[in-house]
């Protein structure tokens, strides 16, 4: 089955660390989506991509998060300096886009799950 | 942009019987998309239903059937003869001109 593929699965880090996040996106989708997950604001759309272009990450702190697709196969997202504020789940998922609307299926990784001390 | 609000933090179900998670929503796009997804422990997001805002026909997966009122912009899942496996978290979703929006979801606990 294709799937959505995330890396790490848990990550634990101490404040200030860099964390680099992965998703590898199913085979021949367009679009990549990063959402955050946490209990009290749910899941908050951080970034996402159509054909490897960043098309809106304004749901991203600016100074600290930045994502990017180095190629088709490949997503990040990475955190510098990481603050324990960011501990959260962190699911990446792509879809395929026909139309201008949003209206394609999601298919999510399993998430990595980060803890910043 | 969207708005989707899920007023039941947690339900509970008796095995084999039938529960309905509320989902209400805002938007003023003309045509968009709604979803349900659950989540079980193990933390994946799961697809259970889609319906297109422009079908009147409620959508339909097996054991799962939407209540769509686009009137009153509420989107209501429908879980028949529940089992063990439906308990999770289930987020109710839309989409239009930006990408998906979830709710804040709905623990469901289903009881042998």
């Amino acid at each position: 089955d294709a799937r959505v593929t995330q890396t790490p699965r848990h990550k634990v880090t101490e404040m200030g660390q860099e964390v680099t996040m992965r998703c590898q996106p199913i085979l021949g989708h367009n679009t990549v989506f990063w959402y955050r997950q946490t209990m009290m604001q749910g899941l908050e759309l951080l970034a996402y991509f159509r054909n490897r272009a960043p098309l809106d990450d304004s749901g991203m702190p600016k100074d600290r998060f930045s994502a990017e697709m180095p190629d088709a196969t490949l997503a990040t997202l990475k955190i510098q300096p990481s603050e324990p504020r960011d501990s959260a789940v962190y699911f990446c998922a792509s879809g395929l886009a026909t139309t201008g609307l949003w209206n394609e299926k999601l298919f999510f990784g399993s998430g990595t799950q980060l803890s910043v001390l | 942009a969207q708005t989707v609000t899920q007023s039941q933090p947690e339900m509970s179900v008796q095995e084999a019987e039938t529960v309905t998670l509320s989902c209400t929503y805002d938007t003023s796009e003309s045509d968009y998309y709604l979803f349900w997804y659950k989540q079980p422990p193990s933390r994946q997001m799961i697809l259970v239903i889609r319906q297109e805002a422009y079908k009147q026909q409620n959508a339909t997966e097996n054991r799962f059937s939407v209540n769509f009122q686009k009137a009153a912009k509420s989107f209501s899942l429908k879980i028949s003869d529940s089992q063990l496996g439906d308990a999770a978290m289930y987020f109710c979703a839309a989409s239009g001109n930006t990408p998906l929006v979830f709710g804040k979801g709905t623990r469901l606990s289903v009881i042998a």
